[in-house]
Parts: C-alpha cells; sequence; structure tokens
C-alpha cells in the first residue's frame, strides 16, 4: 500500500520569500513521486517527478524538490516565490509493482502569497 | 498538441437525475482516469480506463461507471444523483505503459447537484 502525507493545508508566505511545502510518502517499493500544481477552475499541472534517475529535481516555474530516502520525504521548495505561485500543490506517490499505474495523491497544499 | 479537454466545463443537476460528462485525451494516449474533488475529499481516484477496458477502479458505488471508446475518448456517468456528487470531476490521460507516466490533466468538469 502506498500513502502520502502533505504537512500543513495551508502555507502562507512573503513575496521573495523561500517556499517550503513538505511531503512524506509510504510505499512498500521504490516509489515514482510527483508534484502538481492547480490553479483556481483549472486542472493540474505537472512540476517536477522522481523517477530515480537523480534525487534533486528540478521542475519548472523554478520548483525543486529533494528525494530522501531515510526520511520517507519529497518537499517542494522555491527560492523565492512569486504572487503567480498561488496556487493548490499536490504530491503523489506511485508504487513500481504490483500492476497499479494509479497514483495515491495528497490533500493538497494551498499556498498563499502576500505582496 | 492538444490537451485533454472536458466537457461540459459546468453543470446543473437535481437529486435523482443523472449525468454523463465527456473527456478527451490528448491523442496517441490509450489511459483515461477519472478523479472526483471536492473541498472535504480531495482528490478521489474513480476509475482508469486503457485500450477501452476498466483496469483500476476505486471505491464509489455502482452508481459511478464509466466507458471507454475505440478512440481513447472516454465518458463517465453518474446516475441518481445525490447533493454529495456535487464536485469537480476531473479527467487526465498518460500513454499508459510505464509507471513513470505523468498524468495530463483536463480542466475539470464542475457539477452542482441541487
Amino acid at each position: 500500500a502506498q500513502s502520502v502525507t502533505q504537512l500543513g493545508s495551508h502555507v502562507s508566505v512573503s513575496e521573495g520569500a523561500l517556499v517550503l511545502l513538505r511531503c512524506n510518502y509510504s510505499s512498500s517499493v521504490p516509489p515514482y513521486l510527483f508534484w502538481y500544481v492547480q490553479y483556481p477552475n483549472q486542472g493540474l499541472q505537472l512540476l517536477l517527478k522522481y523517477t530515480s534517475a537523480a534525487t534533486l529535481v528540478k521542475g519548472i516555474n523554478g520548483f525543486e524538490a529533494e528525494f530522501k530516502k531515510s526520511e520517507t520525504s519529497f518537499h517542494l521548495t522555491k527560492p523565492s516565490a512569486h504572487m503567480s505561485d498561488a496556487a493548490e500543490y499536490f504530491c503523489a506517490v506511485k508504487g513500481t509493482s504490483g500492476g497499479s499505474y494509479i497514483p495515491t495523491f495528497g490533500r493538497g497544499t494551498s499556498l498563499i502569497v502576500h505582496p | 498538441k492538444a490537451g485533454v479537454t472536458q466537457t461540459p466545463r459546468y453543470l446543473i443537476k437535481t437529486r435523482g437525475q443523472q449525468v454523463t460528462l465527456s473527456c478527451s485525451p490528448i491523442s496517441g494516449h490509450r489511459s483515461v482516469s477519472w478523479y472526483q474533488q471536492t473541498p472535504g475529499q480531495g482528490l478521489q481516484f474513480l476509475f482508469e480506463y486503457f485500450s477501452e477496458t476498466q483496469r483500476n477502479k476505486g471505491n464509489f458505488p455502482g452508481r459511478f461507471s464509466g466507458r471507454q471508446f475505440s478512440n481513447s475518448r472516454s465518458e463517465m456517468n453518474v446516475s441518481t444523483l445525490e447533493l454529495g456528487d456535487s464536485a469537480l470531476y476531473l479527467c487526465a490521460s498518460s500513454s499508459g505503459g510505464a509507471s513513470t507516466g505523468e498524468l495530463f490533466f483536463g480542466e475539470g468538469s464542475r457539477l452542482t447537484v441541487l
């Protein structure tokens, strides 16, 4: 079984400040991990994904995430927040065995950016 | 390359009615999955179709059903609508082969049940 926990349903930062969105996963096999972003009234868009090639993954819009196996974490960061980053962020895990191609999503973290 | 298209974008129904939502995946994608998104439950997986066959199914009652056509387009149907079915229904497509494959989402169909 696999699961994802996103710590904090809301994260508030000032424009220009560091963004840190936390994600911890549980998986019985080495996982594939994803971060998606959802803007209001839109579907989800892939930010980045970890597929075991490198532990530090760079994505779109200046976001990156580091896979830490010992901590079972895949936290999302961005050095400097922009107003346009305000959105809902979802972490997802997909196991590599068992025939399941469906990812399990976290509950989401709403990022609020103050001017 | 056109993205995932969902129709209709918004719809209002009353309790007891049924609804059909449509999803056209990205050209060449053979997997289509459906999700229900609500503020209280988050993103919940409904079902996945691959090459016209249901490959995975989430924990939803039988009122929720779907199908996939030979051109990979998919429809989902909800019968005997309940107030709790009000949600954003998201469709996602992928190539369906590799487990590393990302999902490409449509903008969703927002269903309101009165």
